[in-house]
């Protein structure tokens, strides 16, 4: 089945640029997306973008996606300490009807 | 405030007993999910309802059971709850551009 991979952790200072990487073994997904989770909640789309685009930028965020090596990432420049959460990455199943499947995720920690 | 809606927020529970979680969506989505998020585990997908009258097993199935009682909601049971069930369970609605996810509901089971 698909697999969907992102490392767990990443630490950056206020400012700096942050980049979060995913990658993904199924290379007929049509629907990639980063979603945003704070403690507590719930999960919050971000952004997301379809296979046929290599990149989509929205304000602050940046995703680069990179069909044959099944590899996407999420650009945030400028980084805040407001970002500090946890970042899923996903991708649309082509097995199946509309399922999302999901990365383990990133916790992103801004530092002053 | 237009999204999906899920209740309770918090539920302790016994080895053994029961309880259904609720959850319902006012976006007019036809497909929902269940979802349950364990540390360094990421989504797991649990039970899907494509539209209304149907549901379909997801990744992790054993233990639960759903009802899609009609286009707004789709409930989640647990018949006789175990230690491993303790997680945060997530319901979500979709549309094409991604889904909309209710904020959960911590449940543990002692």
């Amino acid at each position: 089945g698909e697999d969907v991979e992102q490392s767990l952790f990443l630490s950056v200072r206020e400012g700096d640029s942050s980049v979060i990487n995913c990658t993904y073994t199924d290379s007929s997904s049509t629907y990639l997306y980063w979603y945003k989770q704070e403690p507590g909640a719930g999960l919050q789309l971000l952004t997301y973008i379809f296979s046929n685009m290599d990149m989509k930028q929205d304000q602050r965020l940046t995703v680069l996606l990179n069909k044959k090596d099944k590899h996407l990432s999420l650009r945030i420049a400028d980084t805040q300490t407001g970002d500090s959460a946890i970042y899923f990455c996903a991708v649309r199943n082509s097995g199946g009807y509309n399922k999302l499947i999901f990365g383990a995720g990133t916790r992103l920690a801004v530092h002053p | 405030n237009a999204g999906v809606t899920q209740t309770p927020k918090f539920q302790v529970l016994k080895t053994g007993q029961s309880m259904t979680l609720q959850c319902a969506q006012d976006m007019n989505h036809n497909s929902m999910y269940w979802y349950r998020q364990d540390p360094g585990m990421g989504l797991r997908l649990i039970y899907y309802s494509a539209s209304e009258g149907t549901t379909d097993k997801g990744e992790v199935p054993n233990g639960y059971n759903v009802s899609r009682l009609n286009k707004r909601e789709f409930s989640l049971r647990l018949e006789s709850a175990a230690p491993s069930q303790t997680s945060v369970y997530f319901c979500a609605s979709s549309a094409r551009d991604g889904y909309t996810f209710g904020s959960g509901t911590r449940l543990t089971v002692v």
